[in-house]
């Protein structure tokens, strides 16, 4: 199992470009979640799905999009970047069961800098 | 949406002296409650967790602890070793899931 995986690690942006944020994950989680963490602000949620087709907003969803297709796949897509988007961004997902949410498995983390 | 509050920001103490984190959350509607800890440069991983159906949860030198009427929960490690140092981060989730801002743990040896 490769758990949860993301693309690319690193990334240089200029204002006003647009990129996608890869995550996959393997373990046929239905749940899957975008963060961006910056100093001192924790980890804050972006977008979440609940399955394949399912998408909703977090708390800091402006200036991004995400679509699940597929249950493996949760793309972010930063529609035109801005220095604010500064940030290490996190995928992460998880199984949905009846007792609840479950234990949030994180990928390795793309570190965003936007110029 | 769900708030969580997490005190103190940063917290240094003596090899083998105990550790204690404490959150609150906003909505009563919450079930689940994890700890993650971040180490320098990698991502966040569960230690431990705590549904609303139970109160305390011990693993080993980690435990938590749940108050839903006051909608408070705590992270107590005991027994502090150099290798807890790190940034510890609780959540809530009633299916989003909301984290604290993160506490620095440092333990001197």
């Amino acid at each position: 199992n490769a758990g949860v995986t993301q693309t690319p690690k690193f990334q240089v942006l200029k204002t006003g470009q647009s990129m996608t944020l890869q995550c996959a994950q393997d373990m046929n989680h239905e749940y899957m979640s975008w963060y961006r963490q910056d100093p001192g602000m924790g980890l804050r949620l972006i977008h979440y799905s609940v399955g394949a087709g399912i998408t909703d907003q977090g708390e800091v969803p402006n200036g991004y999009n995400v679509s699940r297709s597929t249950t493996e796949d949760f793309p972010l897509r930063l529609l035109s970047a801005a220095p604010s988007q500064t940030s290490v961004y996190f995928c992460a997902s998880s199984y949905i069961r009846t007792a609840g949410y479950n234990e949030q498995f994180f990928g390795p983390g793309t570190r965003l800098t936007v110029l | 949406g769900e708030n969580v509050e997490q005190h103190p920001s940063t917290l240094s103490v003596q090899e083998g002296d105990s550790a204690v984190i404490k959150c609150t959350y906003s909505d009563s509607a919450s079930n689940y409650f994890p700890w993650y800890k971040q180490e320098l440069g990698k991502r966040p991983q569960l230690i431990i967790d705590i549904r609303s159906n139970v109160g305390e949860k011990k693993d080993q030198r980690i435990a938590v602890t749940l108050n839903k009427t006051a909608k408070h929960f705590s992270l107590h490690i005991t027994e502090t070793q150099p290798e807890d140092s790190a940034v510890y981060f609780c959540a809530a989730s009633r299916g989003d899931m909301r984290f604290g801002a993160g506490t620095r743990l440092t333990v001197k040896p």
